[in-house]
């Protein structure tokens, strides 16, 4: 069974900083990773997705990198903004017996806070 | 385009209740899916369709039916709630097989079981 583990599981830094989550999973069968904000009371925005053939994806401030071979993935924030507090939580599909890809896995998150 | 739509908000049951939970989503996608999103144990797939006509059970399905008549509408229904099923709900939808398989989310129904 996948298991998906996001480390780590909070973090608090003053604004501007350059920060790194941390995501793992056990199979490296997946389809693709997907990397979602979460807002308080919200429901979840898609941010980057990474096909299994690809390395990385990158958009503005946020780059996810991904590591099939050992079950990595990390999502990097460039120069942080208060306005990116958020949980950010890392899923990954798996691959769906019919060819396609199944339904996602996820990590329990990781809960950002950007200080002014 | 309004992407993933759910309703209600929010709903509060006695147990024993019977309900359905409303998706929609108008992007024409094939795949659409629910989990359910509880502290402590992230979110976890209920039940998911690959196309009209087609279901199949996720993680946690005990408790829950869900059908596939349109490729707009993906209903979940609670049979008869219990206060284990108290949680919030979310409905995805994407794609599907062979493509990029973006998942993109509702804004989730908030339910609380007595």
């Amino acid at each position: 069974k996948q298991e998906v583990t996001q480390i780590p599981a909070a973090l608090s830094v003053p604004e501007g900083e350059n920060l790194v989550l941390n995501c793992s999973f056990t199979d490296s069968a997946i389809y693709n990773l997907q990397w979602f904000r979460q807002d308080p009371g919200k429901g979840l925005t898609s941010l980057l997705l990474i096909q299994s053939s690809q390395r990385e994806q990158t958009s503005g401030r946020l780059n996810a990198s991904l590591d099939k071979s050992s079950g990595r993935s990390t999502l990097y924030i460039a120069a942080s903004q208060p306005g990116d507090s958020a949980t950010y939580l890392c899923a990954v599909s798996a691959l769906y017996s019919g060819g396609g890809a199944d339904g996602l896995t996820f990590g329990k998150g990781t809960h950002l806070i950007i200080q002014p | 385009n309004a992407g993933v739509t759910q309703t209600p908000k929010f709903q509060v049951l006695k147990t024993g209740q019977s309900m359905t939970l409303q998706c929609a989503q108008d992007m024409n996608h094939e795949y659409m899916s629910w989990y359910r999103q509880d502290p402590g144990m992230g979110l976890r797939l209920i039940h998911y369709s690959v196309g009209a006509g087609i279901t199949d059970q996720g993680e946690v399905p005990n408790g829950y039916n869900v059908s596939r008549s349109t490729t707009e509408d993906f209903p979940l229904r609670l049979l008869s709630a219990a206060p284990s099923q108290t949680s919030v709900y979310f409905c995805a939808s994407s794609q599907g097989q062979g493509v990029s398989n973006e998942q993109f989310f509702g804004p989730g129904t908030r339910l609380t079981v007595l």
